[in-house]
């Protein structure tokens, strides 16, 4: 079974400041990659998500993720955080049998 | 476009009891999962219902049982109700075992004392 590696448990930074968070998988076979956020009072949504192609990934409000299959890693990303991305941040991992892996998800406070 | 939907959304229980929780598919959505998320914890795959059925389980004891019926709206049932499954309990919700995305309800808060 895989496993989600999330590296940081809570990651506090100002406004306008650059956000980088972690995540590592076990796996070593195909995998469709996610991230998601949830907003504080907030269900869960759709940061966004990896399946094949162009490994630099775009989602909404400004984030990325780099897949890097050699360091089995997906990174998310964002040069320039606002204090409204204060939240709750899950990487997920999906391999062939479909059923989605959570990490243990990274909580950003950002500070105006 | 109705979401994921799910009720109760807080509920407090006692060790022993049963209960019930429900989950109303995003509009279009066949497939129904149901994820525990513990306090400080990222969420854990229960199972997966799909035409009905149990497709998928996760690492959970037969305690936990789930129903599809044919509307696609899903119940998960937990008996025998231990302090640790206090949880937030999620329904998600896709178009088919194999959709890409799954949209994730509310949740529905449970306090076992």
């Amino acid at each position: 079974a895989q496993s989600v590696s999330q590296h940081n448990h809570h990651v506090i930074l100002s406004e306008a400041a650059s956000l980088e968070l972690g995540c590592n998988y076990s796996y070593g076979g195909t995998v469709n990659l996610f991230w998601y956020v949830q907003y504080p009072g907030q269900h869960l949504q759709l940061l966004l998500k990896y399946f094949s192609g162009d490994p630099l990934v775009k989602g909404i409000k400004g984030f990325e993720a780099e897949f890097i299959k050699s360091k089995f890693s997906f990174n998310l990303r964002k040069p320039s955080v606002q204090w409204s991305d204060t939240a709750e941040y899950f990487c997920a991992v999906r391999s062939n049998d479909y059923k989605l892996s959570f990490g243990a998800g990274t909580t950003v406070t950002v500070r105006a | 476009d109705a979401g994921v939907t799910q009720s109760p959304t807080h509920l407090i229980k006692t060790r022993g009891q049963q209960v019930t929780l429900r989950c109303s598919p995003k509009s279009g959505h066949d497939t129904v999962s149901w994820y525990q998320q513990a306090l400080g914890q990222g969420p854990q795959f229960i199972f997966q219902y799909y035409e009905e059925e149990e497709r998928q389980r996760g690492n959970f004891p037969d305690r936990f049982s789930g129903h599809q019926f044919p509307n696609y709206s899903s119940e998960l049932n937990v008996n025998a109700l231990l302090l640790g499954d206090s949880a937030l309990y999620l329904c998600a919700s896709t178009q088919g075992v194999r959709g890409e995305t799954q949209y994730f309800g509310p949740g529905t808060r449970l306090l076992v004392l």
